[in-house]
């Protein structure tokens, strides 16, 4: 039969406004998470990282925040600009040696100029 | 530094024909990984290439199938083409050192459609 799609939390935003993207992970032996941004017709680019070993991680206009106690990431963007409109995906190791990454669902970040 | 680079971008195959991908790291990088994307299923490992081992491998058949060579480079076979096969084929580098905390950077994938 036809296969569903996922349906895709989506966060509309105005330009300029900062946004936040949660995400719930699975896997509470994680220890490395990646945030990507894949835009139409592109693979998923690398935002920025963070390991367990740390609560917070700033890169350019991004923050990371880790909270173990309730397997929860979140991506915050300062001041959005139209070009950050994509597909926001969190990324968890599983724990272990392995670079095998799973992957969320991700959120359309839809932002209005 | 020239990025992942996928060939080709476009396949057009019917089922029951077979296929194959091709990948290129970034230079350095001596891990590929390789993922399918689909509306579906979201994006899911298939598996992981390392001094042309196999070292990591998700949950799809036999079907499916890699290899690497010596200077890195990856290709995926899938056999036996069937409707479901159809998603993007996304392949990634990375350096191979830390399998902890690997930062993987993606190709633009091969959009591989079944009819």
């Amino acid at each position: 039969g036809e296969s569903v799609g996922l349906h895709l939390p989506t966060l509309s935003v105005q330009e300029g406004d900062n946004s936040i993207i949660n995400c719930a992970y699975s896997n509470s032996a994680s220890d490395y998470f990646i945030w990507y941004k894949q835009e139409s017709g592109k693979g998923p680019q690398f935002i920025i990282d963070i390991r367990s070993n740390m609560d917070k991680r700033q890169g350019q206009r991004v923050t990371v925040l880790l909270n173990k106690t309730v397997k929860h990431l979140s991506l915050q963007i300062a001041a959005t600009q139209p070009g950050d409109s994509a597909v926001y995906f969190c990324a968890e190791n599983g724990g272990g040696a392995t670079n095998k990454l799973i992957f969320g669902t991700g959120t359309l970040l839809a932002v209005q100029p | 530094k020239a990025g992942v680079t996928q060939t080709p971008r476009y396949l057009i195959k019917t089922r029951g024909q077979q296929v194959t991908l091709s990948c290129s790291p970034i230079s350095g990088h001596r891990s590929v990984s390789w993922y399918q994307q689909t509306p579906g299923q979201g994006l899911q490992f298939l598996f992981e290439y390392f001094s042309e081992t196999q070292r990591n491998k998700g949950n799809f058949p036999g079907r499916f199938s890699g290899r690497q060579f010596s200077n890195s480079r990856s290709e995926m076979n899938v056999s036996t083409l069937e409707l479901g096969d159809s998603a993007l084929y996304l392949c990634a580098s990375s350096l191979g050192g830390d399998l902890s905390s690997e930062k993987l950077f993606f190709g633009s994938g091969t959009q591989l459609s079944v009819l």
